[in-house]
């Protein structure tokens, strides 16, 4: 799975202040996908894009979070106004395509802790 | 929507003996099945996948997992326990290979000497 980076590897943020997060998939890859996983949990999915697309959003927080994939760049993953709660490592994934193989290819993660 | 279960957080195995870690998924449609295989402080590594073709898939490093949909289970084996094998274990289901993967909450692998 080598060819996915994330980086921070670690961030730590007091509460209230902003966290961002950064994925660049592996080369040739045009679909992202975020994943949140909390201490004695598995991943949960919170949003898949494409460039310049967000395609499926359904597990991301209401309020606080976002994320982008610009047409240039990494994608981001944005967490304003951090909370105790928002402990976690993010995983980011990417994929050739959407379709039958299902394989996605994982980063390292970022793990954010929050005072 | 789609959801698995994986029983028992943390699995101990001595080495050389047989690792079987289980799973039941549920779906609306026929699921894609994965295992993954997580070092720590490193990301997921895929350890084989079941997208409707052999039921027995064979991945990397001797595991193997088994589809069974009348049990709705895919259990992951492998014959003998090697130290290496330590690591944390997740079993993932897709619908219909739309890349949404549902994730269990993990087996924690401990290999004793």
């Amino acid at each position: 799975n080598a060819g996915v980076m994330q980086n921070p590897r670690h961030l730590v943020r007091r509460r209230g202040q902003e966290a961002r997060l950064r994925c660049s998939p592996m080369k040739g890859h045009s679909h992202v996908y975020w994943y949140r996983q909390l201490p004695e949990e598995g991943l949960k999915f919170m949003v898949y894009l494409q460039k310049e697309n967000i395609i499926d959003e359904s597990g991301m927080p209401k309020e606080r979070f976002s994320a982008e994939f610009p047409k240039e760049g990494p994608s981001i993953l944005r967490i304003q106004q951090v909370v105790r709660g928002d402990s976690a490592a993010y995983f980011c994934a990417s994929s050739l395509g959407q379709g039958n193989t299902g394989e996605l290819f994982f980063g390292e993660g970022s793990r954010l802790t929050v005072l | 929507a789609q959801s698995v279960t994986q029983l028992g957080s943390h699995v101990s195995v001595s080495e050389g003996a047989l690792v079987l870690l289980r799973c039941n998924y549920s779906s609306s449609v026929p699921p894609y099945l994965f295992w993954y295989v997580q070092y720590p402080n490193q990301g997921l590594q895929l350890l084989l996948k079941y997208t409707s073709a052999a039921t027995l898939v064979k991945g990397i490093n001797g595991f193997e997992a088994e589809f069974k949909k009348s049990e709705t289970s895919f259990h992951l084996t492998k014959p003998s326990a090697h130290m290496s094998d330590a690591a944390e274990y997740f079993c993932a289901v897709s619908e219909g290979g739309n890349n949404r993967l549902a994730f269990g909450k993990g087996n924690q692998v401990v290999v004793i000497p």
